[in-house]
């Protein structure tokens, strides 16, 4: 099986800056996702990885280093409206572009 | 809005029965993809199709199909339903050429089985 792991929880307050780590293990690697995930909604796609080093869109940045088999997620300046679950997910194969998602981190933001 | 539409948004129905979900994609987008989301399994990947055509199937259970049709739209097909299937279920495409192949997800039909 592939093994893709996330924490499960976060908290964090709102102005701060949080990292969420995706550790993975899987039979192939095509490229690595997050998703953001509100509770009851669709994922909507945040970010994504296929080679090493940072990608930087906005308030939010994605890590990748395929050596490791890990990511990180960067939410800066959190506000209310970040807190969610965020989905980490690997593509295997260039072939059938599926994904296998991690359990998702569930991010709190406080005020 | 992601622009991927599913019907119906909340499905209720009793064991033993068989439902249709009902997707579609964006527009060009060819590749649809079904995922089932359950409180303890998280996001499982079930199947693909690519321009009618299956591409890829997860774990997706004998008692579950799925088809795309000409128009690209696409039905997954629950029957026998047990309590065990109650979950969101999410359809999700990409374009086939888009960078790194996107995912966009609708908004999921939830299924309650009694």
């Amino acid at each position: 099986g592939q093994n893709i792991d996330q924490p499960t929880e976060m908290t964090a307050t709102e102005g701060a800056i949080v990292q969420i780590n995706c550790t993975y293990q899987t039979s192939g690697f095509n490229g690595l996702f997050w998703y953001q995930q509100h509770a009851g909604e669709a994922p909507t796609f945040l970010s994504y990885n296929v080679l090493d080093g940072l990608e930087e869109k906005g308030r939010f940045s994605s890590f990748l280093s395929r050596s490791k088999g890990y990511s990180y997620l960067l939410l800066k300046e959190l506000q209310m409206k970040d807190s969610a679950s965020y989905l980490c997910a690997v593509r295997l194969t260039a072939n059938d572009y599926k994904l296998s998602f991690g359990a998702g981190t569930t991010v709190t933001v406080r005020a | 809005d992601s622009g991927v539409t599913q019907t119906p948004k909340h499905l209720i129905t009793a064991t033993g029965q068989r439902v249709t979900l009902r997707c579609s994609p964006r527009s060009g987008d060819l590749s649809v993809y079904w995922y089932q989301q359950s409180l303890d399994q998280g996001l499982q990947f079930l199947i693909q199709y690519y321009n009618g055509e299956e591409r890829a199937k997860g774990n997706i259970l004998e008692r579950f199909s799925a088809q795309q049709f000409p128009d690209l739209h696409s039905e997954l097909n629950l029957s026998s339903l047990e309590l065990g299937d109650s979950a969101l279920y999410f359809c999700a495409s990409s374009d086939g050429g888009g960078r790194g192949e996107t995912q966009y997800f609708g908004p999921g039909t939830r299924l309650l089985v009694l």
